[in-house]
């Protein structure tokens, strides 16, 4: 089966706090991709970051990182001195086959809430 | 702003009507996709069309059809419209490049009321 749990339904932190979101995929695909999403309370989605299965660097985007472990089929988002702007629902997909074609497998989301 | 554009922003309509919601993908993508995002269902994909041809399908119902133009725009026409219908209607596109995995960027949507 190919899934993608985001286990964390809400979290809440204050402003400046580090915050990671857990993001867990289940796939038997060898070469599949991963991504996050950010939906913003004014609803568009905004895509943050792609990853290939393999490419396990980790990645930092200013206050944005990422942690790829394909031992663990985990791909934490983390972000770092939070910001009240950060305050939105993430989302992590995978793109893995199904069949003869490849299928975005979303997770529920994560909807954080960053609070001065 | 990713590039993808969607009109109308929003749409009120009553049930059992019809609406046709458009997008245009970014330039030089020939893939677009359709998501349906509802509060009590997430983000469910729907359809997607690659240079004007139908390439996957997902929970789409019967009422629902979309097409792909040969400038590439799409449009997603609901039918016999049900409260259950009201939601967020989201389009993407991508590159389509054989293989997959390609990121797909998002539209602003379209918020679909049904009263």
């Amino acid at each position: 089966a190919q899934k993608v749990t985001q286990a964390q339904t809400e979290i809440s932190v204050v402003e400046k706090e580090d915050v990671t979101l857990d993001c867990v995929y289940e796939t038997r695909d060898t070469t599949y991709y991963l991504f996050w999403y950010k939906q913003p309370p004014s609803g568009e989605l905004v895509f943050l970051i792609r990853r290939n299965s393999f490419d396990e660097q980790n990645e930092i985007s200013g206050r944005y990182s990422w942690n790829f472990q394909k031992s663990t089929s985990s791909f934490n988002f983390t972000i770092t001195a939070s910001q009240v702007v950060d305050s939105a629902v993430y989302f992590c997909a995978l793109s893995a086959r199904a069949g003869n074609n490849r299928k975005l497998i979303w997770g529920l989301g994560t909807s954080l809430a960053v609070n001065p | 702003d990713s590039g993808v554009t969607q009109t109308p922003k929003h749409l009120i309509t009553a049930t059992g009507q019809r609406v046709t919601l458009r997008c245009s993908p970014r330039s030089g993508d020939l893939s677009v996709y359709w998501y349906q995002q509802s509060l009590d269902q997430g983000l469910q994909f729907l359809i997607q069309y690659y240079n004007g041809e139908e390439r996957a399908k997902g929970n789409i119902l019967e009422r629902f059809s979309a097409q792909q133009f040969p400038d590439l725009h799409s449009e997603l026409n609901l039918s016999s419209l049900e409260l259950g219908d009201s939601a967020l209607y989201f389009c993407a596109s991508s590159t389509g490049v054989r293989g997959g995995g390609d990121t797909q960027y998002f539209g602003p949507g379209t918020r679909l009321t049904v009263l």
